[in-house]
């Protein structure tokens, strides 16, 4: 079955940049989808098919999807942005996350 | 605004069937582009798809759960269902509705409820 890699976890600064990795086999050729979840909350969709941004989602956050590797980038992190972020792809008829990755602002 | 509400038991006995329903307010489940879908997460774990159907009635299912999961729809109440047969604690996690925007991600989610299983 598909797996996705992700770091558990990412520490940043405030107002500096995080950049949370996705590693699959060959998902550059798929589409990555990244969801933002913050304690006793329902996951958000903040980024779409490898690069787009749903309505009122901010422009700090950005993705991209090359090779092996999807990245979810976050520019000028902000104290509220510490969550957990999910990675997603869709391989044979399958929903695959991966494991999440929690982001710290220190 | 679409909006998704999960309903059901939160407590269950091992080897009961966990049944939940999703109703749909703020558009419709026969929307010809949407698919519809179930997914868990365990208490501070990930999250784990379940499976989704189309307003057909059409399914697909998370292959590790497939021989106790049914997922199905019922148009006139706007609402999808699911079934998961003789649950364990393992089973015991958070169970959100989605819905899938045709194309393989989910855009909008319910709030998720809490299902435990124990003795």
């Amino acid at each position: 079955s598909y797996e996705l890699t992700q770091p558990p976890s990412v520490s940043v600064s405030p107002g500096q940049t995080a950049s949370i990795t996705c590693s699959g086999d060959k998902l550059g050729d798929k589409y990555a989808f990244w969801y933002q979840q913050k304690p006793g909350q329902s996951p958000v969709l903040i980024i779409y098919q490898d690069t787009k941004r749903p309505s009122g989602i901010p422009e700090r956050f950005s993705g991209s999807n090359s090779g092996n590797t999807a990245t979810l980038t976050i520019s000028g992190t902000q104290a509220m942005d510490e969550a957990h972020y999910y990675c997603q792809a869709w391989d044979s008829n399958t929903f695959v996350f991966g494991i999440g990755t929690k982001v710290t602002v220190l | 605004q679409l909006q998704l509400r999960e309903s059901g038991p939160g407590l269950l006995k091992p080897s009961e069937t966990l049944s939940l329903t999703c109703t749909v307010s703020g558009g419709s489940i026969s929307s010809t582009s949407d698919y519809w879908g179930w997914i868990r997460q365990p208490p501070g774990k990930g999250l784990d798809w379940i499976g989704s159907l189309y307003y057909s009635g059409s399914t697909y299912y998370n292959p590790s759960l497939k021989s106790r999961v049914t997922i199905s729809v019922d148009t006139s109440q706007n609402q999808f269902s699911l079934k998961l047969t003789s649950v364990t604690a393992a089973d015991t996690a958070v169970y959100y509705c989605a819905r899938s925007p045709g194309d393989n991600w989910f855009d909008r989610w319910g709030q998720g409820t809490l299902v435990t299983v124990s003795s």
